[in-house]
């Protein structure tokens, strides 16, 4: 089974502000095979990106993805107030798929 | 507009059971691949299964194997989740998701049924 390690736990930073959220995998992963989902309170897990770097429908280009075998960014140029919740990260290369752990983003 | 709504959950005592559904609309869901993804209180995303299309191509995670089955009825556009032998480590909200095939990411999620498990 392949391992998602997300870092930071906690990142707290002002609205403007850039964002970088890591995700390390305890194997190589396949970039196409590399998501990035938003989870706000009370919510349910919401696409921002796939294939470790194409946005989804609708998800504005502030939000932007990269990275390769073990080592995966997503990055939010400038924080707006909405951007603030947890994020994970998810591979579907190989059974069973799996998520990491979460990044909380929470206001400064 | 793509929709899918869980429901089933509530309250079980340890070794009971528990069905979940989750009605589709607004896509031809006898095209999709469908899993459930269940999430604990304060916890992260954990797969629990998914169904391909057909139903024919079936698959659990190893902490629900055996006793956990998915199936789906395509004519009545919904997926569901028998659940027995609970166990107070299956409490979680879980979600029903939508995918196109194998190798693709989850595009529509439902909001989620809560299942207790609690003596």
């Amino acid at each position: 089974e392949i391992v998602l390690t997300q870092s930071p736990g906690t990142l707290s930073l002002s609205a403007g502000e850039r964002a970088t959220l890591s995700c390390r995998a305890s194997q190589s992963v396949s970039s196409t095979y590399l998501a990035w989902y938003q989870q706000k309170p009370g919510q349910a897990p919401k696409l921002l990106i796939y294939g470790a770097s194409s946005r989804a429908t609708g998800i504005p280009d502030r939000f932007s993805g990269s990275g390769s075998g073990t080592d995966f960014t997503l990055t939010i140029s400038r924080l707006e107030p909405e951007d603030f919740a947890v994020y994970y990260c998810q591979q579907y290369d190989s059974s069973p798929q799996t998520f990491g752990q979460g990044t909380k983003l929470e206001i400064k | 507009q793509v929709q899918l709504v869980e429901s089933g959950g509530g309250l079980v005592k340890p070794g009971g059971s528990l069905r979940l559904s989750c009605a589709a609309s607004g896509f031809t869901f006898s095209d999709y691949y469908m899993s459930w993804v269940r999430q604990a209180p304060g916890k992260g995303l954990e797969w629990v299964s998914h169904i391909s299309s057909s139903g024919k191509s079936i698959s659990y995670a190893d902490s629900v194997k055996g006793r956990f089955t998915i199936s789906r009825d395509n004519s009545r556009k919904s997926l569901y989740l028998q659940m027995d032998s609970l166990r107070v480590e299956d409490t979680a909200v879980y979600y029903c998701a939508k995918r196109t095939a194998l190798g693709t990411p989850y595009n529509d999620w439902g909001q989620g049924t809560l299942v207790t498990v609690s003596s």
